[in-house]
Parts: C-alpha cells; sequence; structure tokens
C-alpha cells in the first residue's frame, strides 16, 4: 500500500529553470494539495484541487501552474524557478467530506534554487 | 483572508514537564484539526475538533476548541522524548471547504 508518494525527494536546480514535481495517491481520494513548508511560515497552500480537471489557487500561487488529468496525479511545475522557491514541497491528499477530511501528506520533496 | 496565529514558535522542556501550544484564528471556523511532524518527516493527523467548547483526550494529550470556535489549545501532560517534533493546527473556515489553514507550528524539544 503505497499511499501517497512524492518525487523527486531531493531537487537542485537553476534560477530559470522549469521543475516538476510529482505527487502521486493510490486512494483514489478527490482531494489533493500542494503545501510549501518555510522556517517561520509553516504550511502554505499553493494549489488544491477537488477532482480531476478541477484547480484552484491557494496562499501563494504565484510562479507556480498545477494539473490534474488524473484523480491520482497532480503535478506541480515551477515554470522558471526563483531563489524564493527554494523550500520543501508537501502534497497533501484527503478523502473530502465532513467525516472524512483529514489529510494524509507525502514525504515531502526538498527543492533548492541555485 | 484567514489567519491562524501559533504561540509559542518554540518550546523546550524538560522531560516529564508538562507543554501546551496555543492557536488563534482571526475568523471563526468550521472545525480545527492538528497536525504532528517529526524532525525530517512529514505532518501526521492526530485530531479534528468540530463542537464549540469540544474537548478530546488521547492518552497524555488533550485538545481543547474555544467557545467561539477561533482558537484552540493542545496539552502534552508529562512530556516524553516521543513528543519531540512540531504541532501545527490548521483551521478550516466557517464555510466549510476543503482548504485548510496552517498555524505557523509550534517546534517542541524536549531536554531529557
Amino acid at each position: 500500500d503505497a499511499g501517497i508518494t512524492q518525487s523527486p525527494r531531493y531537487k537542485i536546480t537553476e534560477t530559470g529553470r522549469q521543475v516538476t514535481l510529482m505527487c502521486h495517491q493510490t486512494w483514489s481520494h478527490s482531494y489533493m494539495f500542494w503545501y510549501r513548508q518555510d522556517l517561520g511560515h509553516g504550511l502554505r497552500l499553493i494549489y488544491y484541487s477537488a477532482a480531476a480537471d478541477i484547480t484552484d489557487k491557494g496562499e501563494v500561487p504565484d510562479g507556480y501552474v498545477v494539473s490534474r488529468s488524473k484523480t491520482e496525479n497532480f503535478p506541480l511545475t515551477l515554470e522558471s524557478a526563483t531563489r524564493s522557491q527554494t523550500s520543501v514541497y508537501f502534497c497533501a491528499s484527503s478523502a473530502g467530506g465532513r467525516a472524512n477530511n483529514e489529510q494524509f501528506f507525502g514525504p515531502g520533496t526538498r527543492l533548492t534554487v541555485l | 483572508g484567514q489567519q491562524v496565529m501559533q504561540i509559542p514558535q518554540y518550546q523546550h522542556v524538560q522531560e516529564g514537564e508538562d507543554f501546551t501550544t496555543y492557536c488563534n484564528s482571526s475568523t471563526t471556523l468550521s472545525n480545527i484539526q492538528w497536525y504532528k511532524q517529526r524532525p525530517g518527516g512529514h505532518p501526521v493527523f492526530l485530531i479534528q475538533l468540530v463542537k464549540s467548547g469540544e474537548v478530546k483526550k488521547q492518552k497524555r494529550l488533550t485538545f481543547q476548541f474555544g467557545e467561539a470556535k477561533k482558537n484552540s489549545s493542545l496539552h502534552i501532560t508529562a512530556t516524553q522524548t516521543t513528543d519531540v517534533g512540531t504541532y501545527f493546527c490548521a483551521g478550516r473556515g466557517a464555510f466549510g471547504n476543503e482548504k485548510l489553514t496552517f498555524g505557523t507550528g509550534t517546534r517542541l524539544t524536549i531536554i531529557p
């Protein structure tokens, strides 16, 4: 039972390059989320998705693009990476609905932009 | 937009001492969740509180949701080294959509 996985786990890139972070979940959860975690800021929502082909902005969406063509995948793309996007990125999923809305987090991707 | 503040940012306690972290929202919440993140790990769900004034216990952990549904607390009795980590509250807005707003977290370290 893989649950929710992220790849790569670590990534070093250069300013201006495009980077895609992958997220895959095996539970068929409706909702998926992307957060970034920075010291002093906790977890900030970048984008989320309520279902395949439905996405919406979170608190800090600028510089990021998402897609969700399949329920199980929710890739996050940095179109032109900047140093301020150096962070730990967590993907999460939830079944949704009032009784089942805890979020399950992936192991995270540590991204460094030089 | 909705903001969730959490204090303190850091807490160092001797093993066996109690620990409390507090969470305050700028708006009324439909519910609040608590997560724990071990060093180098990912957040893991602990509990959800829904009702005004609700109190829930998990062994040495006691969670409270304020009467106005704008604040919450987590209290750990007699801390152990396994309690080390960062504790986050996460509030869901009054309209109950699936987005959570996370607090900044309280990082707990234990002095053996």
